[in-house]
Formats: C-alpha cells, sequence, structure tokens
C-alpha cells in the first residue's frame, strides 16, 4: 500500500516568490492534516480536513497561505508571497479516523527554503 | 503555557539502559495520547498510543498515562543504538498537539 506522498521534497524560493506543495493520502483516508516544522520543534498544525471540508484552519495564516482539497482526496498548500520566517518543513499527514483521535500517518516532507 | 511539554534534552543513555521520557499536557479534556518517533531528516512515524489510564507495554516501550496529573511517560528498556531519535509526545486535543521533542542518543 503507498504511503502519503508528498511534492516537491525540496524547493528553494526568493523571498516574495509563490510556492506550492502537495499532497496525495493514503487512499481511503478521509482526514488530512497539513503541518509546519521547524528545526528542533514539534510539528504545528496549519490546517485539518475532513474529506473536503477544512474543520480547523485556525493556525493557518490567511493572509499568505491557502489550502484546497478538492474531491475530499489531494491536498494542495500555497504560500504567496513567502517570507524568510517561512522556511520549514511541510507535513502532510493522513488519517483513517477522524478528530485526531487515530494514528496519522506522514509524507516525507517538503523542505522549504525562502532566501 | 505550551499545550503540550517534553522533557528537555538531549537525552543520552548507554546502551542496554532505560531511557525516561516526560510529558505533561494542558488540556483536561485530552482523550488520546501518542508517542511518535522522529529520526533525523525522517517524518515521524507512530509508535504507541494510549487512551487510559495506566500501563501499556509494547515490546520494549511502555508507555505511562496520569490523566489526573496529566501526565504520560515513555519507557524504553534495553537501549539500542537504533533507539536513536526524537520522540514527540502528541496529545489529541481536538487538534493533536505534538510537544518540541526529546532527543534521545543511546551510546554503544
Amino acid at each position: 500500500e503507498a504511503g502519503v506522498v508528498q511534492s516537491p521534497r525540496y524547493k528553494i524560493i526568493e523571498k516574495k516568490q509563490p510556492v506550492a506543495f502537495w499532497c496525495n493520502p493514503i487512499s481511503g483516508h478521509n482526514t488530512l492534516y497539513w503541518y509546519l516544522q521547524n528545526l528542533g520543534q514539534g510539528p504545528e498544525l496549519l490546517i485539518r480536513y475532513e474529506n473536503e471540508e477544512a474543520v480547523d484552519d485556525s493556525q493557518l495564516p490567511k493572509d499568505r497561505f491557502s489550502a484546497e482539497r478538492l474531491k475530499g482526496v489531494d491536498s494542495t498548500l500555497k504560500i504567496q508571497p513567502a517570507e524568510l520566517g517561512d522556511s520549514a518543513v511541510y507535513l502532510c499527514a493522513s488519517s483513517l479516523q477522524s478528530g485526531g483521535a487515530g494514528e496519522l500517518f506522514f509524507g516525507e516532507g517538503s523542505r522549504l527554503t525562502v532566501l | 503555557q505550551k499545550e503540550v511539554e517534553q522533557n528537555s534534552g538531549p537525552l543520552s543513555v548507554p546502551e542496554g539502559a532505560i531511557a525516561s521520557l516526560n510529558c505533561t499536557y494542558s488540556d483536561r479534556v485530552s482523550q488520546s495520547f501518542f508517542w511518535y518517533r522522529q529520526y533525523s531528516g525522517k517524518s515521524p512515524e507512530l509508535i504507541m498510543s494510549i487512551y487510559s489510564n495506566g500501563d501499556k507495554e509494547d515490546g520494549r516501550f511502555t508507555a505511562q498515562l496520569n490523566k489526573a496529573s496529566q501526565y504520560v511517560s515513555l519507557l524504553i528498556r534495553d537501549s539500542q543504538p537504533s533507539d536513536s531519535a526524537t520522540y514527540l509526545c502528541a496529545v489529541n486535543d481536538y487538534k493533536l498537539s505534538f510537544g518540541a521533542g526529546t532527543t534521545v542518543t543511546v551510546r554503544a
């Protein structure tokens, strides 16, 4: 069974440029998460989807970040414009259970460097 | 106050010893608790989950939960060099919050 797939694995951009990350969750997993992880810190939730509905986006900086999950499967996280402080690893995870109750399966992450 | 606090590391233990990791959380309504292991440059993977007070053992790992004290711990018995990683405590307060992690180094 394929795991959570993310792309790109690495992205280097200049500040003020846009960037997008893509995530394909495990088949059948209705819950999808986007986390941000800075070096030496734990993952911080950006947004959680149940199917195509964003049920928790309270931590998403909506002035520059946006996300979508069309048809309740794949998801895209976009940053526009990127700032130096956005350099981090962006992790996508999926879960069979809703509400954070079950095991999260993480993708390999997308490492963003903003110059 | 952070929602999930872990004991600061790094934690260095000799091979074969017990590594003890601690975690406290602030939200009393939390019902599910998890320990994830993260190797350097890799993504987190679940190693233990615990939902009720007491101990839960899985191989060399034992998770302990005390909801009254809002405390969850992880013991790694007979530590091996392959256990060297960062261990993340996660608490389901309706959005699964993670602690900052404790880095464990098992020295041969």
